[in-house]
């Protein structure tokens, strides 16, 4: 089946730790996104890349980075730089164009320990 | 720069009642594209429903229904004869069409909550 696959589903991390979360799309799409999800907030951007081997910042990209080799492949890798990591974290990925709309992953719930 | 508001937080309704989400946007390209996404408890957010700046048909689909208003840049959703299954956080999302880079801009969402 065409989709989007984030891994894993929970992390639990200790303070002080790099780690990174998996997304992997098999839709062919050029541009892959990952948002940041926390109460009462909405989705804002972290990353975005809109060709492989190229990103962009987004919003609130520091204490975060991406690599983007692969067409199919957009990890996020919190680092310890990151001063609040617990949330939920979503991978979406679109066709290039404004007219098109995003497919999401089902999200990593990220939590600090 | 874009902007989406949903000044709704959360709401709470009984199963059957009609229920309406209200979007509000912002921005100053004449070409631009309006979302609504439902992300139920599983958390992956499901795409629902595109409109671009020129067509303000409304749209129906079932008991989902869209009111699209240029004059006031809104884009709001109503939800007929709701059901436990539409509890959900719902976003309204925008992107342009100059620039380039073709980001969505999310709203915070709003929770609907249907009582059984």
């Amino acid at each position: 089946d065409g989709g989007i696959t984030q891994s894993p589903k929970y992390l639990f991390r200790k303070e002080g730790q790099n780690v990174t979360l998996s997304c992997e799309q098999n839709l062919n799409h050029d541009a892959m996104y990952w948002y940041r999800q926390d109460p009462g907030q909405g989705l804002r951007l972290i990353y975005y890349s809109q060709i492989v081997n190229d990103f962009q910042k987004g919003d609130i990209a520091e204490g975060y980075s991406v690599s983007r080799e692969k067409k199919e492949s957009f990890p996020l890798t919190v680092t310890s730089a990151q001063k609040n990591p617990t949330a939920f974290y979503l991978c979406a990925s679109s066709m290039r164009g404004p007219h098109t709309e995003a497919f999401f992953g089902q999200g990593t719930r990220l939590t600090v320990v | 720069a874009q902007k989406v508001t949903q000044a709704q937080t959360e709401i709470s309704v009984v199963e059957k009642e009609d229920v309406t989400l209200d979007c509000v946007y912002e921005t100053r390209d004449t070409t631009y594209y309006l979302f609504w996404y439902k992300q139920p408890p599983s958390g992956e957010l499901v795409f629902l429903i595109r409109r671009n700046s020129f067509d303000e048909q409304n749209e129906i689909s079932g008991r989902y229904s869209w009111n699209f208003q240029k004059s006031t840049s809104s884009f709001n959703f109503t939800i007929t004869a709701s059901q436990v299954v539409d509890s959900a956080v719902y976003f309204c999302a925008l992107t342009i069409q100059s620039g380039g880079s073709y980001i969505p801009t999310f709203g915070r969402g709003t929770s609907l909550i249907v009582h059984p």
